[in-house]
């Protein structure tokens, strides 16, 4: 059964940092192209970064762009996600999705809060 | 990277079909056979219901069917159940990104 687990949310201040980790299981995780894709509080989602199964190519939405990292750890079947200098726009559940025939699978998202 | 239009808020009868527009660009929809769906409850996780354009993925009922004509994509939802009622999201590849739609209520009347 594929499986996606995420954590490291929680309540932070504006400027602070985070880690998001996402761990897959019931799959081969290298093979897959993945994603995090986000939504704030009653609006709705938005894709957040991707990443490719080398894990070398990635691509950010201009919103986190230059403060979001994307990367992965195939050995470990993880999926992280850098979070710098976090806005208060920037609270939302965060999903990890994997890419396959569309955003197939999906975990049940951790949530981020930034508020000072 | 605007995010793709859909109407708001959709409605329809039981047994009725509806369908649900979700318009982009030349570099989005229109570039790529990519577009997706997603049903989502209040509070639950998003479900993909349709994937390049017109892919339905295995344990969907076949009352939910997608098309694409340019730039603008379509979920049809035939023989309307009131479990249908949920927000629905579409998605297109665009370049080295994805882009949502803003999302479509649909309500059941």
């Amino acid at each position: 059964e594929v499986q996606l687990v995420e954590s490291g949310g929680g309540l932070v201040q504006p400027g602070e940092s985070l880690r998001l980790s996402c761990v897959a299981s019931g799959f081969t995780f290298s093979h897959y192209r993945m994603h995090w894709v986000r939504q704030a509080p009653g609006k709705g989602l938005m894709w957040v970064s991707l990443i490719e199964i080398d894990g070398r190519t990635t691509s950010h939405a201009d919103s986190v762009r230059g403060r979001f990292t994307i990367s992965r750890d195939n050995a470990k079947n993880t999926l992280y996600l850098q979070m710098n200098s976090l806005r208060v726009d920037d609270t939302a559940v965060y999903y990890c999705t994997r890419d396959a025939a569309g955003l197939s699978y999906w975990g049940l998202g951790t949530l981020v809060t930034v508020s000072s | 990277q605007s995010a793709l239009t859909q109407p708001r808020s959709v409605s329809g009868s039981p047994g009725q079909s509806v369908t649900i527009s979700c318009t982009g660009t030349s570099s989005d929809v229109g570039a790529y056979n990519y577009v997706s769906w997603y049903q989502q409850y209040p509070g639950k996780v998003p479900k993909i219901v349709i994937y390049d354009v017109t892919q339905r993925p295995s344990g969907v009922p076949d009352r939910f069917s997608g098309s694409k004509s340019g730039n603008t994509g379509f979920l049809t939802i035939s023989g309307l159940q009131s479990e249908d009622e949920a927000d629905y999201y579409c998605c297109s590849y665009a370049g080295t990104s994805l882009i949502f739609g803003g999302g479509t209520q649909l309500t059941v009347l």
